[in-house]
């Protein structure tokens, strides 16, 4: 069964531009999580969706933005890149409202702003 | 506000030397608490779930334990593959299911 899976794996970009991440929750999983994980601030929630809809959302500027799709995939955005946005983002799924906690993540996208 | 405490930040260990690592925190209900396991490189790897003090959990070496205000992670005799940063994170009976607030987390070296 395969896993969570996040593209890019990778990304560089300059100050003041955007972009969009993409994850790929497993198959069945209907709930995906957004987290932003730095040596500094550790992992901070960003968003959940569930069923297309955002059911909650964390302390982050609305530079940064999500979506999700009918088959689950999801996608979040960054406009107007700042080099504090340097990070791995983390996606995580999960089955079940009643499984708490069983949350799988995928590896992440390391972005880097310059 | 919630907050989530987690210590020591880093705890290096001989194989076979067992020891602890601790969780504090303050949730305005709790709903849940969680331990996850993360490899450099990695996504974090659940562990367990907890949701009442007095509540124990185990896996292989690991043992986790709940109390009003702390949860505690056993590593009975370590091993080298035990060596990862080890995440605690707290869910509020008011929040959705998928919104988890992490700890800064403990990294585990295990030496031969």
């Amino acid at each position: 069964k395969a896993g969570v899976t996040q593209t890019p794996r990778y990304l560089i970009k300059t100050r003041g531009q955007q972009v969009t991440l993409s994850c790929s929750p497993i198959s069945g999983h209907r709930s995906v999580s957004w987290y932003q994980q730095t040596p500094g601030q550790g992992l901070q929630f960003l968003f959940e969706y569930f069923s297309e809809t955002q059911r909650n959302k964390g302390n982050f500027p609305g530079r940064f933005s999500g979506r999700q799709f009918s088959n689950s995939r999801s996608e979040m955005n960054v406009s107007t890149l700042e080099l504090g946005d340097s990070a791995l983002y983390l996606c995580a799924s999960s089955l079940k409202w009643d499984r708490l906690g069983e949350q799988y993540f995928g590896p992440g996208t390391r972005l880097t702003v310059t | 506000e919630d907050q989530v405490t987690q210590s020591p930040e880093a705890l290096r260990l001989q194989e076979g030397e067992s020891s602890s690592l601790n969780c504090s925190y303050t949730v305005s209900g709790l709903r849940g608490l969680f331990w996850y396991r993360q490899d450099p490189g990695k996504g974090p790897e659940f562990l367990f779930t907890l949701y009442s003090a007095g509540e124990e959990k185990e896996k292989e070496r690991l043992k986790a334990t709940l109390t009003k205000k702390e949860s505690f992670l056993h590593i009975t005799a370590p091993k080298p593959e035990d060596s990862a940063t080890y995440l605690c994170a707290v869910q509020a009976s008011r929040d959705s299911w998928g919104k988890f607030q992490f700890g800064a987390g403990t990294q585990v070296v295990v030496t031969p």
